[in-house]
């Protein structure tokens, strides 16, 4: 079956520190990728998102490559702002039947960044 | 435009009593998905709907559970009757299924509380 991995939390940094949340995946044939962020008290909002090998997703300062060899699709930024403490989920996208994809999450990563 | 609205965004009510969620998707989007999360379990599917059709279900947790969807505008999620092992955040998603690379679209989610 389909599965998203990513690095366990919390994770703590300063202000303008440099940001890597790990994601890998197990799935059959070629899913779609996305990173979503959920803000306190708010459901989660697409952040960014990449359809095929090698596509780079990009939002906010932030960026994820969808590497297919090493079934990867790690979370970056150079410069965190206490604005992006939230809770990060990686997720792929996989046919399921009947003309629907389902999405498989990751269990998310909490970001606190301190001024 | 509008995004998904939920609906009422807390809910307190007594273990054995029916609970009903609701969630309005966004026009035009085609599926429809009801989430749970909690601090342990964290993003939970319950079931999916593509055009008003439920296509999986193996996510609802026991028959005390039901979801319905009308109309391609409207849809609820009943729990009958609650208990305090119900109490979570529950969210609606919807997206316009074409190829899977189309993002969901969350809600605020309902908070629920079983007492």
């Amino acid at each position: 079956g389909n599965s998203v991995t990513q690095m366990e939390g919390p994770v703590t940094l300063s202000e303008e520190a440099f940001l890597t949340i790990n994601c890998t995946y197990t799935a059959t044939g070629y899913p779609s990728l996305f990173w979503y962020v959920q803000y306190p008290g708010e459901g989660l909002q697409l952040l960014l998102k990449a359809t095929k090998a090698d596509d780079k997703g990009s939002n906010k300062g932030f960026e994820a490559t969808y590497r297919k060899e090493t079934t990867s699709f790690h979370l970056e930024k150079g410069s965190v702002q206490v604005s992006d403490s939230a809770v990060y989920f990686c997720a792929l996208a996989a046919y399921s039947g009947a003309g629907s994809y389902q999405l498989t999450f990751g269990k998310g990563t909490k970001l606190s960044v301190i001024p | 435009d509008a995004g998904v609205i939920q609906s009422p965004r807390h809910e307190v009510t007594e273990m054995g009593q029916e609970v009903t969620l609701r969630c309005k998707p966004i026009s035009g989007h085609n599926s429809l998905f009801w989430y749970r999360q909690t601090m342990m379990r964290g993003l939970e599917l319950l079931i999916y709907f593509n055009n008003n059709v439920p296509i999986d279900d193996s996510g609802m947790p026991e028959d005390r559970f039901s979801a319905k969807m009308p109309n391609a505008s409207f849809s609820t999620l009943k729990i009958q009757p609650s208990e305090p092992r119900d109490s979570a955040v529950y969210f609606c998603a919807s997206s316009f299924q074409e190829g899977g690379n189309q993002p969901q679209h969350f809600g605020d989610g309902t908070r629920l509380s079983i007492l």
